[in-house]
């Protein structure tokens, strides 16, 4: 089943204490991306790839690293979280572009104290 | 800077109604403009899009058009149903690759 997954599906860190969420598409996808939502401000975009190797930043990355070793893997690393990054993190991926259709992963709920 | 503009809701409309929720955008050059949809507790999934001016994406029963002149892409469905209740997202995309979403709005329909 072509796929977006997301691991872990539910964290509650501390301050300070350096995390990684996974993302791991199947479909082969050039295209991946991740967004963080919050009430009121709906998506916004952290960082996104284009193709192995290449990254770039999104709207609200500061914070956050990313990589993109393989074409099917994206994580996203929150090397010393803050609570101000306590969201709902989803990771994207499409064929070879955005303007293509964007598939999302199930979502991860971070929250940190 | 690129932006999107959502009517706030949440909306609650009666099933078989008409619904429209605005979506207006600020970008330079010409942006593809997307409506996703976010069902509770799930991913967002793409629902309509247009990548030029007068394109008039649809799916489902939705409809949206691309209007230059009014920098609009009104998301509307003559007849909607308890299964259409989710979170509506209006997004762009410009030249750069970079994706901006609305605030999205909350649709109940109830029967």
């Amino acid at each position: 089943e072509a796929q977006v997954t997301q691991n872990p599906r539910y964290l509650i860190t501390v301050t300070g204490k350096k995390l990684t969420v996974t993302c791991s598409q199947n479909m082969n996808h050039e295209y991946m991306s991740w967004y963080r939502q919050d009430p009121g401000l709906g998506l916004r975009q952290i960082y996104y790839s284009m193709n192995v190797e290449v990254t770039d930043k999104g709207d609200v990355p500061e914070g956050y690293k990313v990589s993109r070793k393989e074409k099917r893997n994206f994580p996203l690393i929150l090397e010393s979280p803050s609570p101000n990054q306590t969201s709902l993190y989803f990771c994207a991926s499409s064929l070879t572009s955005p303007q293509e259709t964007q598939y999302f992963g199930p979502g991860t709920r971070l929250l940190v104290l | 800077g690129n932006s999107v503009t959502q009517m706030e809701g949440p909306v609650t409309l009666s099933e078989e109604a008409f619904l429209t929720i605005n979506c207006t955008y600020t970008a330079t050059g010409y942006p593809s403009l997307f409506w996703y949809v976010q069902y509770p507790g799930e991913g967002l999934q793409l629902l309509l899009k247009a990548t030029k001016a007068d394109d008039k994406g649809s799916n489902k029963g939705f409809e949206a058009t691309y209007r230059k002149e009014t920098t609009s892409f009104h998301l509307e469905k003559g007849s909607v149903q308890v299964s259409d209740s989710a979170v509506y997202f209006c997004a762009l995309i410009d030249t750069g690759n970079q994706f901006y979403f609305g605030t999205g709005t909350s649709l109940t329909v109830i029967p």
